[in-house]
């Protein structure tokens, strides 16, 4: 039963490819986000959608796109792998901002997936 | 800019020991301030949610204090143990609801 559910676990492949990563959540939230965990460790935010529409999207090249088919899912779209994409890469979701339950509620992680672009 | 910095970047602290460290933020605009726990190949896992100045809260061993006013939280455990060795996270929610994080603060625990 878990909560955030992302794959695969790990993910490795060439330069040049597509790929994706999915994500879903059962918590019923509304905002699903990704994060990129950057080589120096720290969580910086790339996309956060809010009942399937783009809320927030940060400076991420547009070889990264999210798809939203639904609430519950936020996938995650890359094109043309590049060595420096290689990362870990962490889906979350909340309730919406503004929700009765976001005042108090935390981020609930996926248990990341691992990128590595050779 | 919002910064939001977190100190010491890494400590190590003997078991048995206690300890304490900061989450520094901005003093307007405030909404929540989020505690994680990160363990080393693991995903964030939440620890306190504070929304209120003065408040405190403990989960066994650990517990936090905010300050609103000055811009500061505190994050304590008492009496190490091994496993409490883990980054620990703050980020500051702004009245916008765009969560801002700190660059965290790695604990390690030596037996």
């Amino acid at each position: 039963d878990t909560a955030v559910s992302q794959t695969p676990k790990y993910l490795v492949t060439q330069m040049g490819n597509d790929k994706s990563i999915k994500c879903e959540q059962n918590l019923g939230h509304d905002t699903m986000y990704w994060y990129k965990q950057d080589s120096k460790k720290f969580l910086k935010i790339m996309f956060s959608y809010n009942n399937k529409e783009l809320i927030i999207n940060e400076t991420v090249p547009n070889r990264f796109s999210p798809k939203s088919p639904d609430k519950a899912h936020l996938n995650l779209h890359i094109n043309s792998l590049e060595l420096g994409d290689s990362a870990v890469y962490f889906c979350a979701s909340s309730p919406p901002p503004g929700y009765r339950d976001s005042y108090n509620s935390p981020l609930h992680f996926g248990n990341g997936t691992r990128l590595t672009v050779t | 800019i919002l910064n939001v910095e977190q100190s010491p970047q890494s400590l190590h602290v003997q078991e048995g020991d206690s300890t304490n460290f900061t989450c520094s933020f901005p003093s307007s605009n405030f909404y929540a301030l989020h505690w994680y726990r990160w363990e080393t190949a693991k995903s964030p896992e939440a620890l306190f949610v504070m929304t209120l100045n003065g408040d405190e809260k403990k989960k066994g061993r650990i517990s936090a204090t905010l300050n609103t006013k000055e811009g500061y939280s505190y994050l304590y455990i008492k009496g190490s143990q091994p496993e409490d060795s883990a980054t620990y996270l703050c980020a500051f929610k702004d009245s916008n609801y765009q969560l801002i994080w700190g660059a965290g603060t790695k604990l390690i625990i030596k037996p």
